[in-house]
């Protein structure tokens, strides 16, 4: 089945230490976004691709990063993790990112800050 | 700049009883409307949109009208089952991939 898979599903890292996490997408989707979820809260929009322009929201820290090398994959990088960087991390994909196009998720990343 | 704001959860009810998750919004322009939902360790996924007032979005027994006039878009089901207990979040987009916002979410328990 076409989908948007996220690995690894559970990664724990030790505060100040570089951390990577992935997602890839069968569906072709022009437009992929990395959501930051704290527990209890809505998804955050970290940052998005469409198709290789790279948008990345005010707020986000400069501490996140994120690659996408082709059309496939999308990539965040967390350069120094703080603890306050532990939660629930999205990947989402849409087709032209229209207002009424629908957003399809991968099942996130929890990430662990020791 | 733009808002959703959902009443606040945890909601608890009996299997078969009827469901309405209250959701309202501001926003600029003719925003999207949806409802996603969060099963427990999984990312979100759609359960029904719709993109101009008055439309109905329905799905797996759900429904949701897009009010205008009361810019609001509640969530009902007529009878829950305990496999409906999740997280469910009204979003909406007015312009494009970057303008989605979400509501922060009403956990939704049922017990058989």
């Amino acid at each position: 089945d076409a989908m948007v898979i996220q690995n690894p599903r559970y990664q724990v890292t030790q505060f100040g230490k570089p951390v990577t996490l992935s997602c890839s997408q069968t569906l072709n989707h022009n437009v992929m976004y990395w959501y930051q979820q704290k527990s209890s809260q809505a998804p955050k929009l970290l940052f998005h691709y469409y198709d290789k322009d790279f948008n990345n929201e005010a707020d986000t820290p400069d501490n996140f990063q994120s690659r996408r090398p082709n059309t496939s994959f999308c990539f965040l990088d967390i350069r120094s993790p703080g603890l306050g960087d532990a939660a629930m991390y999205l990947c989402a994909t849409s087709r032209e990112g229209g207002n009424s196009d629908t957003q399809y998720f991968g099942p996130g990343t929890r990430l662990t800050v020791l | 700049g733009d808002s959703v704001t959902q009443m606040e959860g945890p909601v608890t009810l009996s299997e078969e009883a009827f469901l309405t998750i209250n959701c309202t919004y501001t926003a600029t322009g003719y925003p999207s409307l949806f409802w996603y939902v969060q099963y427990p360790g999984e990312g979100l996924q759609l359960l029904l949109k719709a993109t101009k007032a008055d439309d109905k979005g329905s799905n797996k027994g759900f429904e949701a009208t897009y009010r205008k006039e009361t810019t609001s878009f509640h969530l009902e089901k007529g009878s829950v089952q305990v496999s409906d207990s999740a997280v469910y979040f009204c979003a909406l987009n007015s312009g494009g991939y970057q303008k989605v916002t979400f509501g922060t979410g009403t956990k939704l328990q049922v017990i058989p």
